[in-house]
């Protein structure tokens, strides 16, 4: 079966445009984290949801930054006028449900380059 | 604040040579504990988590909350180990904060 997808891979922004970034989460899975990965650094966690339900956005480094998942399946997060720092892998991962002992599954990432 | 720490940015050991990968974490709550795993190219991965006590590739890990360590152990490295190894804590009931990773390097 299909692991979770992230779409583009690779994102090349020139500072101040707008981009998007597409996750497709594992069919059925009920949770969907956003991490933001900076070079050298280990995952950072952006947001969290619940079904269609955003539970967390305290990791969210800015208002330019917003995520949505309407459905409860695909979710997409949002950066407005794309800055320097903002430059890193943005991860996506689910999981089949809430709670303990649950496995979170990752995709492969969309790696953006603000230029 | 919670936090992981992995003191090792770099690890480099010879093959069937033991190898430990520290981790130490911080966290008032009941700690709950995971190892991910990275190779070339691939995914971030599961490698394993304290709760089911498991060995998966002949990696273990035992969570002590005296010391709030949860370091990764294998006895015998092979060329294949060599990856990057993420240490992760889960905080409340769903996100992780992660190590900034140790890379592994089994030497031939």
């Amino acid at each position: 079966g299909a692991g979770v997808s992230q779409s583009p891979r690779y994102k090349v922004a020139k500072r101040g445009q707008d981009v998007a970034l597409r996750c497709d989460p594992i069919s059925g899975h009920v949770s969907l984290f956003w991490y933001q990965q900076a070079l050298g650094q280990g995952p950072e966690f952006l947001t969290y949801f619940q079904n269609e339900a955003q539970l967390d956005k305290s990791g969210l480094p800015s208002d330019r930054f917003f995520a949505e998942r309407p459905e409860g399946s695909v979710s997409t997060l949002k950066i407005q006028r794309t800055q320097q720092e903002d430059s890193a892998v943005y991860l996506c991962a689910s999981s089949f449900r809430t709670g303990g002992n649950t496995e979170a599954f990752f995709g492969q990432g969309t790696r953006l380059t603000v230029v | 604040a919670q936090r992981v720490t992995q003191p090792e940015k770099l690890l480099s050991v010879f093959k069937g040579a033991p190898v430990e990968l520290k981790c130490n974490y911080s966290y008032s709550g009941s700690p709950e504990l995971f190892w991910y795993v990275q190779y070339s190219r691939q995914r971030l991965q599961l490698l394993l988590r304290h709760i089911s006590r498991e060995s998966i590739k002949g990696f273990t890990a035992d969570l002590n909350k005296g010391e709030t360590s949860f370091h990764l152990k294998k006895p015998f490295a092979q060329e294949e180990d060599s990856a990057m190894y993420y240490c992760a804590l889960k905080v409340g009931s769903e996100k992780l904060v992660f190590g900034k990773g140790t890379k592994l390097t089994v030497n031939p």
